[in-house]
């Protein structure tokens, strides 16, 4: 059964500064990792996806990468700002194909 | 951009009372999807279905809960007797393709928060 888990569950910097936020999934014969943003009592935004066959994508100020070898992807978010202020969720599929598992979830803060 | 659009936003209900919630998905896409996340919890696969049959339902999943997409463009989750540890959020989603699918994205409403009193 696919379970993941996301280190660390929270985080606190300063703005500008540099962070990783990682992900390790139980499973490594997966298609893709998604990588999610939720803001407080809201829905969940996606944020990068990334095929079995990739090793990065990059969007903006964030880069996720994927090592389906030993079951983890980082996310890579460049000189971070206040509204980057969020919980950021990893997700695989099961191994049927047929849902996305999420991880709990790090929150994320960045201070002004 | 195409969005999952779902209603109510909340609901309050008292326990032991039919809820139903209802999604529209973005039109072309083909895979539909229940999620639920209890405050301060993980979010928790329901179940997911395909050319209007459950393809997966999850433990939580059990009788009290079912789907249906009761025209082209609706996809209802019903609660037929709610219990308080069903408070929750209650997220749909939808995809073109299914979810081990390569380059598939799920894309999620804005949820339904559902509290049982």
């Amino acid at each position: 059964k696919q379970e993941v888990t996301q280190i660390p569950a929270a985080l606190s910097v300063p703005e500008g500064e540099n962070l990783v936020l990682n992900c390790s999934f139980t499973d490594s014969a997966i298609y893709n990792l998604q990588w999610f943003r939720q803001d407080p009592g809201k829905g969940l935004t996606s944020l990068l996806l990334i095929q079995s066959s990739q090793r990065e994508q990059t969007s903006g100020r964030l880069n996720a990468s994927l090592d389906k070898s030993s079951g983890r992807s980082t996310l890579y978010i460049a000189a971070s700002q206040p509204g980057d202020s969020a919980t950021y969720l990893c997700a695989v599929p099961n191994q049927a194909g047929t849902a996305l598992i999420f991880g709990k979830g790090t929150t994320l803060s960045v201070s002004s | 951009e195409p969005e999952v659009t779902q209603t109510p936003s909340h609901q309050v209900t008292q326990m032991g009372q039919e809820v139903i919630l209802r999604c529209v998905p973005i039109s072309n896409h083909l895979y539909f999807y229940w999620y639920r996340q209890i405050l301060g919890q993980k979010v928790e696969f329901l179940v997911s279905f395909y050319n209007n049959e459950i393809s997966e339902k999850s433990e939580i999943f059990d009788d009290q809960f079912s789907v249906e997409r009761p025209d082209g463009s609706n996809f209802t989750l019903k609660i037929r007797s709610t219990k308080l540890e069903d408070s929750a959020m209650y997220f749909c989603a939808s995809s073109v393709e299914g979810a081990g699918t390569g380059a598939n994205v799920l894309t999620f409403g804005a949820g339904s928060r559902l509290t049982v009193l």
